[in-house]
């Protein structure tokens, strides 16, 4: 069984579309987050969710917008598509904000 | 502002051979965790190991161990019997206690592993 799940894997859209990932963990965590690894593989943290409030957002262009409908979901709807959004979003998860996080499998965005 | 310095863009290491990894970070915390992530082709983020600042004992999994130097801000990962399936990107990450933990990552440090 799949412990943090996203969808979809790969996305590829056109610039100014609006695209959305999704990420579900079976864990049983309380804590969860969206990164983005940039093509040189940095990885930032872009957001963390605790029991579904907002813990965490770094300095994100406002087209970013995570949401949470329950424990077990994070999700990221972006809006209005740029070339440099182009990377790959990981979500993970945690029992509480001091704990290891366990990473999904990223979606590799690609905006053309 | 935290930091985590990783220094060896990138390495090499003969099959059965043992491989260091170097990692430093900056923090004027004295509670904090520190963890080796790996990032094999496939892209999947593993986690290593995880070191607490707060204990002196190095944290080991296995063949793979750390030096943790709370003096020297020193975290290296090291890989004993290297196998052709440690070849990866390996991420140092940095996690404080006061105010939001989050973590802070390295820029990593390629490992290829020889036959």
């Amino acid at each position: 069984d799949t412990a943090v799940s996203q969808t979809p894997k790969y996305l590829v859209t056109q610039m100014g579309n609006d695209k959305s990932i999704k990420c579900e963990q079976n864990l049983g965590h309380d804590t969860m987050y969206w990164y983005k690894q940039d093509s040189k593989k940095f990885l930032k943290i872009m957001f963390s969710y605790n029991n579904k409030e907002l813990i965490i957002n770094e300095t994100v262009p406002n087209r970013f917008s995570p949401k949470s409908p329950d424990k077990a979901h994070l999700n990221l709807h972006i809006n209005s598509l740029e070339l440099g959004d182009s990377a790959v979003y990981f979500c993970a998860s945690s029992q509480s904000e001091v704990d290891t996080q366990y990473f999904g499998p990223g979606t590799r965005l690609t905006v053309l | 502002a935290q930091t985590v310095t990783q220094s060896q863009p990138e390495m090499s290491v003969q099959e059965a051979e043992t491989v260091t990894l170097s990692c430093t970070y900056d923090t004027s915390e004295n509670n904090y965790y520190l963890f080796w992530y790996k990032q094999p082709p496939s892209r999947q983020m593993i986690l290593v190991i995880r070191q607490e600042a707060y204990k002196q004992q190095n944290a080991t999994e296995n063949r793979f161990s750390v030096n943790f130097q709370k003096a020297a801000k020193s975290f290296s990962l090291k890989i004993s019997d290297s196998q052709l399936g440690d070849t990866a990107m390996y991420f140092c990450a940095f996690m404080g206690t006061s105010g939001t933990y989050k973590y802070i990552f390295g820029t990593g440090t390629r490992l290829k592993v020889l036959a």
